[in-house]
């Protein structure tokens, strides 16, 4: 059973354009909500992250946004550049006495010249 | 200095070696993890220890067996590994929730 989902495969995106990134969880106990980067034969670089009690933290060209009740979020970066072409993984966080994190299947964002 | 190190960087075992995953950081951060990653899949939670105690085992199977020697040092220890075990292992450590610094990884072969 999949906790946290992204459904969307792959995005492609024209340069100085939106990308949005979607994720949705299924478990209410998460608390915090993060997104990563990756790029190939690399580890998982954090990104931005957002508390259960906030619905929207800016840093830069990222935003991301938390809705609750329908228990999505979604990363914006505005405007997209060729070097955020990369893998993005959504994660949710809930301690359990350690930090349990789950991270979606992740998206893969084409932002073209 | 702000990164998690892990060697080797690759390793290919027979399915009859032994051998282990050495992960480091010197960030002072609380917890270190270990995942698994295939390819074009999501890393895998394998294994949680806040203060040097093993908190999360995600029910994995005992040919792998992990071992924290200090706070700045984890292990990942190999043995009768299988071909489907071949994947990236990552490493990761954190002070809060969720906000890890990752590894580049280990890449496993198991032949």
């Amino acid at each position: 059973d999949q906790q946290v989902k992204q459904n969307s495969p792959s995005l492609s995106v024209q340069e100085g354009r939106i990308s949005i990134l979607n994720c949705d969880y299924t478990n209410s106990m998460f608390d915090y909500f993060l997104w990563y980067k990756k790029y190939p034969a690399e580890g998982p670089t954090f990104l931005i992250s957002i508390s259960s009690i906030k619905d929207k933290n800016e840093d830069g060209r990222f935003t991301v946004f938390l809705n609750k009740s329908a228990k999505h979020l979604s990363l914006h970066i505005v405007p997209s550049q060729p070097g955020d072409s990369a893998v993005y993984f959504c994660a949710a966080s809930e301690d359990t006495g350690g930090f349990k994190t789950i991270f979606g299947a992740g998206t893969r964002l084409f932002v073209k010249a | 200095d702000t990164e998690v190190t892990q060697t080797p960087k690759h390793l290919v075992m027979g399915m009859t070696n032994k051998k282990s995953l050495k992960c480091e950081q010197h960030m002072g951060h609380r917890a270190m993890y270990w995942y698994k990653q295939k390819a074009k899949k999501p890393p895998e939670l394998m294994f949680v220890y806040s203060y040097e105690k093993l908190s999360i085992n995600e029910s994995v199977p005992s040919r792998f067996s992990p071992e924290c020697p200090n706070s700045s040092l984890l292990n990942l220890h190999l043995h009768a590994l299988q071909p489907e075990d071949s994947a990236l292992y990552l490493c990761a450590s954190s002070q809060g929730p969720g906000h890890y610094t990752f590894g580049s990884g280990t890449r496993l072969t198991v032949v």
